[in-house]
């Protein structure tokens, strides 16, 4: 079945520091989203990167997909510890007309000041 | 502007009890979606509105739960018979999406504890 699986679970790196997160799945997608879960704020839509591009940016964030490897990475730059969070992405594909959309597991990042 | 709200925040309930959960989605978002998150997890989906067509339910994991969306705006999801294993925070999202799920908007959750 469909499924992002994001690696690593767990990420502690120190202030200043980049992160990098990876997510993997299995079928055709028609979009990858990456979304970040913390405590204060709920779950936050980040950015949306389509199967026919290979990378974006949006501030500090920077998405790349491989569609060929079946893979994205969210890369953030100049961490923060307000960067600690979960981080999940989300592919959304098509089977039989219907559109559908899975969660990956997450990935944890602590950012430590 | 408001965003996506859901009520209760916090809803303790003994095995076998029915419980309603409810969600107010975003004004004019055509989609709306039920997921729920154990502890630790990722999201797990289980139903899906989009505008008048019939929803997705591929996702409840049995026939305790169900859900309704009146007038296309305000939802409900219904767990009957209340187990254990429905422990978990339920999690109510909307989109303007009319083709595919696109940038989707979260609410705050509903904590469910069943004891």
């Amino acid at each position: 079945s469909q499924q992002g699986e994001e690696d690593p679970q767990a990420l502690s790196i120190q202030e200043g520091e980049n992160a990098t997160m990876n997510c993997s799945y299995k079928t055709s997608i028609n979009n990858l989203q990456w979304y970040r879960q913390n405590s204060g704020r709920g779950l936050v839509h980040l950015i949306l990167i389509r199967s026919n591009e290979r990378e974006k940016h949006s501030g500090r964030l920077r998405v790349t997909l491989d569609t060929s490897k079946k893979s994205s990475s969210l890369l953030i730059t100049a961490s923060r510890a307000a960067d600690t969070a979960s981080y999940f992405c989300a592919t959304e594909y098509t089977t039989s007309g219907t559109y559908k959309y899975i969660f990956g597991t997450g990935t944890r990042l602590k950012v430590l000041a | 502007g408001a965003g996506v709200s859901q009520s209760p925040s916090n809803k303790v309930t003994e095995k076998g009890k029915d419980v309603e959960l409810r969600c107010d989605p975003i004004s004019g978002h055509t989609a709306l979606y039920w997921y729920r998150q154990s502890l630790g997890q990722g999201l797990e989906f289980l139903i899906y509105f989009q505008g008048n067509s019939a929803p997705d339910k591929s996702g409840l994991p049995s026939d305790r739960f169900s859900a309704e969306r009146t007038g296309g705006s305000v939802s409900t999801l219904t767990i009957q018979r209340t187990q254990q294993e429905d422990s978990a925070v339920y999690l109510c999202a909307s989109s303007l999406a009319t083709g595919g799920w696109g940038e989707q908007y979260f609410g705050p959750g509903t904590r469910l504890t069943v004891t």
